[in-house]
């Protein structure tokens, strides 16, 4: 049973500083891995997909990485802002067709 | 772009009554996710549908129906509820060729469900 986590629950670092979020699944038999951003009371907003036969992606101050073999992914974001502050899940798409969340990251970025 | 539309967005419903949640997913997508997200915890698979039949069904009580109609809309059904019922509801929508190519799947802005 594929099994999403996500380290660390909770995350305060002060404006400026660059921050990386990790993401861990059990089973390496994935299509894609996804980071979304999810504001409170409000929907999922998709950051960045990473193929499973790709390493990484890179959108603006985010980037993603994909080690399917170690099952992690890390994402890392440059030069946080105050607008940055918001819950970040992983999800990981499984080849059984379902989607897999890990239970987010909630970052607080101090300005 | 379109996106995915959710109805409505908010819904207050007594124990014990019935309500319905509609999810209109992004033209040309054929395949539609359902997921809950309880107060504070992560989204928790529902059920899907691919070109409107059940494809997988997750953690769905058994008092929750749901069902893709021929324009690819998807409705959730859901009766008896309970007071734990109370949730984000997300649906998700992707052409069913998306996994294989690495298209991003969209998520709606979800419909609140409160009961009580």
């Amino acid at each position: 049973k594929q099994e999403v986590t996500q380290i660390p629950a909770a995350l305060s670092v002060p404006e400026g500083e660059n921050l990386v979020l990790n993401c861990s699944f059990t089973d390496s038999a994935i299509y894609n891995l996804q980071w979304f951003r999810q504001d409170p009371g409000k929907g999922l907003t998709s950051l960045l997909l990473i193929q499973s036969s790709q390493r990484e992606q890179t959108s603006g101050r985010l980037n993603a990485s994909l080690d399917k073999s170690s099952g992690r992914s890390t994402l890392y974001i440059a030069a946080s802002q105050p607008g940055d502050s918001a819950t970040y899940l992983c999800a990981v798409w499984h080849r059984d067709d379902k989607i897999i969340f890990g239970k987010g990251t909630r970052l607080h970025i101090l300005p | 772009a379109a996106g995915v539309i959710q109805s409505p967005r908010h819904l207050i419903k007594e124990k014990r009554e019935t309500a319905t949640l509609k999810c209109y997913p992004i033209p040309r997508h054929d395949t539609v996710y359902w997921y809950q997200q309880g107060p504070g915890q992560d989204p928790q698979f529902l059920i899907s549908f691919y070109e409107k039949m059940q494809s997988d069904k997750g953690s769905i009580p058994d008092r929750f129906s749901a069902q893709q109609f021929s324009d690819y809309h998807s409705e959730l059904n859901m009766s008896s509820l309970e007071l734990g019922d109370s949730a984000l509801y997300f649906c998700a929508s992707m052409p069913m060729w998306g996994r294989l190519s690495g298209n991003t799947i969209y998520f709606g802005e979800g419909s609140w469900l409160t009961v009580v």
